[in-house]
């Protein structure tokens, strides 16, 4: 059991470009969730993926992102013509089945938006 | 709507003694589930708790225990012994009552022993 993976660590990007983010859940986690954390907040709810089918979305989340588990496995979580309002830790997290959905978390993508 | 309320922004305890964080919670819902998690300043959040709605036992991992009490909306996180390790940030969250597939945190609290 590795842990949940997240990649890259850090990532600094110009205003206006497009960025992907990928996470690799714990094997045989079919449950994987995205989250944006900023400065002095908790995390806050982006997406859930059951295997492949993404079957929660905030409303919060603008159309600017969009993820992705296209084999169940790793996701992918891309920002499209990225803002400063964008900067933030974007955290993966996975849970098994048939559990209290307590959740796992990789070590965080910080991105910074210049 | 706020649905986490961690109304203490930074705590202290001495080492070796108990301390209290405090979360209430606002749901309509029957069934649901409750969270604490531990973020130390390396970042990872660290599962530390849970506690079913439905569960009339408190919940206990080691030195953690969940006091709830439901008809307050309460879920305060208790660390008992209190070590230098455990300064870090704590979250409560609480799994969205409708699909359960959405979860939400409260701002957290800052812990902070001293030796």
């Amino acid at each position: 059991d590795t842990g949940v993976s997240q990649d890259p660590r850090h990532k600094i990007t110009k205003r206006g470009q497009n960025v992907t983010f990928r996470c690799d859940p714990i094997s045989e986690h079919n449950r994987l969730y995205w989250y944006r954390q900023t400065l002095g907040q908790g995390p806050e709810f982006l997406t859930y993926f059951q295997n492949e089918a993404q079957l929660e979305k905030s409303r919060l989340l603008s159309d600017r992102f969009s993820a992705e588990r296209p084999k169940g496995s790793f996701s992918t979580l891309e920002i499209q013509r990225t803002e400063q309002g964008d900067s933030a830790m974007y955290l993966c997290a996975s849970s098994l089945p048939g559990t209290n959905y307590e959740q796992y978390f990789g070590p965080g993508t910080r991105l910074t938006v210049t | 709507a706020q649905k986490i309320t961690q109304t203490q922004p930074g705590m202290f305890v001495q080492e070796k003694e108990a301390v209290t964080l405090d979360c209430t919670y606002d749901t309509s819902d029957q069934s649901y589930g409750l969270f604490w998690y531990k973020q130390p300043s390396s970042g990872e959040m660290i599962f530390l708790i849970y506690q079913g709605s439905y569960d009339e036992q408190n919940a206990t991992e080691g030195r953690y225990s969940l006091n709830f009490q439901k008809a307050r909306k309460s879920a305060n996180l208790v660390i008992s012994a209190s070590q230098l390790g455990d300064s870090a940030m704590y979250f409560c969250a609480m799994r969205g009552p409708l699909t359960g597939n959405q979860f939400y945190f409260g701002t957290g609290t800052s812990l902070t022993v001293i030796p």
